[in-house]
Parts: structure tokens; sequence; C-alpha cells
């Protein structure tokens, strides 16, 4: 019974392939997230969403664009990958008093 | 511009002793700090927090001490066990919903038998 869970764990791709990751949560918290840990090992925020609406877009290509078809799941996709978007992705989701954030397992992205 | 500085990329520790890793921050606004562990191929794994307005959490052999006058918290681990080797990551977030965490780049701990 994993908290967080994503699928796939690895994703091979080529240049300008489209391509999803799938994230859900058995939490039953409100909010979600997808974060980037690029080569240099950085977390890095890319969208929240608190009750299926889009809270946080940061400074992401519009290549990107998460879905949140109900509350436990919050899916990315990605459209014409690029190798630049080689990365590890994590999804997470929050629901403590000090916005503790509970983590999957991440996707590592390799685009050839 | 970082806002949350982890300073020492790595740190080794004898098993039995105390393990301190430190964490700086910008931002006088954030409401919580967070520390997380990292093991190879797997998610951060929430360990321990501490609201702005404390100085001191404990949760079993860890202990988190926030000092706000000078952005500065630290994570003590005690004893340290070799199954503490993994990466820290420290963390910083305000208290609205969907406010992202903003990560330092990690400390990797190493704990020697």
């Amino acid at each position: 019974d994993t908290a967080v869970s994503q699928t796939p764990k690895y994703l091979v791709t080529q240049m300008g392939n489209d391509k999803s990751i799938k994230c859900e949560q058995n939490l039953g918290h409100d909010t979600m997230y997808w974060y980037k840990q690029d080569s240099k090992k950085f977390l890095k925020i890319m969208f929240s969403y608190n009750n299926k609406e889009l809270i946080i877009n940061e400074t992401v290509p519009n290549r990107f664009s998460p879905k949140s078809p109900d509350k436990a799941h919050l899916n990315l996709h990605i459209n014409s990958l690029e190798l630049g978007d080689s990365a590890v992705y994590f999804c997470a989701s929050s629901g403590g008093p000090h916005n503790e954030q509970f983590f999957g397992p991440g996707t590592r992205l390799t685009v050839l | 511009d970082q806002q949350v500085k982890q300073n020492s990329p790595s740190l080794s520790v004898q098993e039995g002793r105390i393990s301190i890793l430190n964490c700086d921050y910008t931002n006088s606004m954030f409401d919580y700090f967070l520390w997380y562990k990292k093991y190879p191929a797997e998610g951060p794994t929430f360990l321990i927090s501490i609201s702005s307005i404390k100085d001191k959490n404990e949760d079993g052999r860890f202990t988190v001490f926030l000092n706000k006058s000078a952005k500065h918290l630290s994570l003590h681990i005690v004893p340290s066990q070799p199954g503490d080797s993994a990466v820290y990551f420290c963390a910083a977030s305000a208290v609205d919903a969907g406010t992202a965490l903003i990560f330092g780049k990690g400390t990797t701990l190493s704990v020697s038998s």
C-alpha cells in the first residue's frame, strides 16, 4: 500500500516524442506536486494542484502539461521531448501542518 | 539565487557519534523548515520539521534546531547509524496550501561502522 506511486519508474525515449508520467496518492491529501531533479541534483517545483486546481506553474515550457482527473491523481504530459528534459521527476502530495510533502519514488526520464 | 543553502556537500561520521547537518536560508518569510532523507533511486522521505516560531524539535534520534536571527538550522542525529547514510535535504516552505518546498542542494552523509 504505497502512499505516493508513480509509473513508469524508468522512461527512455527519442527526441520529439510525447510521453506521460502517472502519479497517484492514497493519503487523502488535497494538494499534489511535480518536482524536477536536474543533473545538478537540485529539486525544483514545476507545478502544484490543490483540489484539482492549478496553484503553481513555475517557468516551465508549455510542452509540459499537468492533468488532474481527481484529487488522488496528477499526471504529467510532455510533448516534443528534448534532450534537456532528461531528469528525474518526482510527484508529491501534502497534508501535514507544516506542509510536509510525501514523495513518490521518482521517474527517471532519458531522452536520446 | 538560492534561498536555501547547504554548503557542505558531504559529511563522514563514525557509527555512534553525532552527525550535524547544516542549512542556511535567506528568506525571512519562510514559515516551516523540513528535513528529508533520500536513498539512491528512491524519493525523498520526510524526517522532521520545525515551525519558524520554535527553536527546537526532537523526534527520537533526530533533533532540528532553528536560529532565526542567523537564518540557520541544523539537523542532529544521535547516535548515528550506518543506515543513516543517505543524502539529506533541507527545505523551507510558507504556510499556504499548494506552496512549493524550496530545497537545498543536499548533503551526503556517510556513517561508517
